[in-house]
């Protein structure tokens, strides 16, 4: 079956440490994204990828990093700048065009202490 | 004012109650998103619509484009609809625009 896999479910890291969360699809979507929810918070867009080896920074991009090396991946770096890293983070893909529902992953519950 | 708002924020039901979640925006769209979140965090997209009504099993939802304005409802509701139920829409972007969710508990 086909869908996104989010890996993994919860991460643990000690402020100032970088951490990757992992996104991949095969659903042969184009476009694919990154969205931030905190509670009483609607879902923050961070950086989507419309193509590969292309992307672009969303309301919130501040302090993390993405890369968009294969059609299938779309890893995101939560860098130490990130002031507030702690938060449930949802990869999303679609194809391309309005009317292209969004399919997501179950997402990563990210600890930063 | 938030773009898209959502009412009621939390709602509770017994089951066999017809639900209804509402969903505003202020802006022009060319589609309207409706989402489910599970409890354990992944979200499934129920809808996508621009006008009118679409059904699907027991889920219904509604948009009316004049008064910028959408409706979900469920009807005959059962414990395992107990989820966030997120509208979305989509402002002429490459982006989305997120309501903050309606956290629905249906009661046996």
């Amino acid at each position: 079956d086909g869908g996104i896999t989010q890996s993994p479910k919860y991460l643990f890291r000690k402020e100032g440490q970088n951490v990757t969360l992992s996104c991949e699809q095969n659903l042969n979507h184009d476009a694919m994204y990154w969205y931030r929810q905190d509670p009483g918070q609607g879902l923050r867009l961070i950086y989507y990828s419309q193509i590969v080896n292309d992307f672009q920074k969303g309301d919130i991009a501040e302090g993390y990093s993405v890369s968009r090396e294969k059609k299938e991946s779309f890893p995101l770096t939560v860098t130490s700048a990130q002031k507030n890293p702690t938060a449930f983070y949802l990869c999303a893909s679609s194809r391309q065009g309005v009317w292209s529902p969004l399919h997501f992953g179950n997402g990563t519950r990210l600890t930063v202490t | 004012k938030n773009e898209v708002e959502q009412s009621p924020q939390n709602l509770t039901a017994q089951e066999g109650e017809f639900i209804t979640i509402n969903c505003s925006y202020s802006v022009g769209i060319s589609a309207l998103h409706w989402l489910q979140q599970h409890p354990g965090g992944g979200i499934v997209s129920l809808f996508m619509l621009s006008s009118g009504k679409k059904k699907h099993g027991r889920l219904i939802a509604t948009i009316n484009i004049q008064e910028k304005h959408s409706s979900l409802h469920i009807t005959a509701s059962h414990p395992r609809d107990s989820a966030v139920y997120i509208c979305a829409v989509d402002g002429n972007t490459d982006k989305l625009i997120f309501g903050t969710g309606t956290r629905l508990q249906v009661f046996p």
